[in-house]
């Protein structure tokens, strides 16, 4: 059973179509992320959200919109796809805002390429 | 805002050879923790060894340990016999609880370690 599972793990599509990945934690976290890694494998974060609330929401732009119908969910919308869109992203979780001191958990990451 | 700095963008050993990997922080909390993750090429984020600063004595984890300096503010990591298996990207992490725990984690740029056989 994977802990923090994302679909797909690869997505190709093309410039200005709009696309959404999707996460899933089945560890009782409260916080779930979304990272970004470019292709220098620099990590940022990007948003958290905390049972269901937004707690984090770095500068990233609106085409980048969050969702998490429930704790156990955060999915990732993004509509007119860019070229430097392209990355990896990974959700991750932690017990909580204030219980990641244990680190997080990531799931696998979604290849994104956009032509 | 705090900063992580991996100094070494790529590394290379030979394999059953001893490395380490070097990160240094910026921070002005006294309370805080530290992380090394490695990603392998199938690109799963693995917590290889957890460091809390409220502690003197440093992590180890079977052939990973750390040197935890905190005054210095350096956290670096040593793999002892190095294996095939550790070839990856390695990233140093930061947590604190200012701003409630809000930030997350803060990665450095990484390292590259490439075993040599």
């Amino acid at each position: 059973d994977t802990a923090v599972s994302q679909t797909p793990k690869y997505l190709v599509t093309q410039m200005g179509n709009d696309k959404s990945i999707k996460c899933e934690q089945n560890l009782g976290h409260d916080t779930m992320y979304w990272y970004k890694q470019d292709s220098k494998k620099f990590l940022k974060i990007m948003f958290s959200y905390n049972n269901k609330e937004l707690i984090i929401n770095e500068t990233v732009p609106n085409r980048f919109s969050p969702k998490s119908p429930d704790k156990a969910h955060l999915n990732l919308h993004i509509n007119s796809l860019e070229l430097g869109d392209s990355a990896v992203y990974f959700c991750a979780s932690s017990p909580g805002p204030y219980r990641t001191n244990y680190g997080y958990t990531f799931g696998s990451g979604t290849r994104l390429t956009v032509v | 805002a705090q900063t992580v700095t991996q100094s070494q963008p790529e590394m290379s050993v030979q394999e059953a050879e001893t490395v380490t990997l070097s990160c240094t922080y910026d921070t002005s909390e006294s309370d805080y923790y530290l992380f090394w993750y490695k990603q392998p090429p199938s690109r799963q984020m693995i917590l290889v060894i957890r460091q809390e600063a409220y502690k003197q004595q440093n992590a180890t984890e079977n052939r990973f340990s750390v040197n935890f300096q905190k005054a210095a503010k350096s956290f670096s990591l040593k793999i002892s016999d190095s294996q095939l298996g550790d070839a990856a990207m390695y990233f140093c992490a930061y947590f604190s609880y200012s701003g409630g725990g809000a930030d997350g984690l803060t990665f450095g740029k990484g390292t590259h370690l490439i075993i040599q056989p």
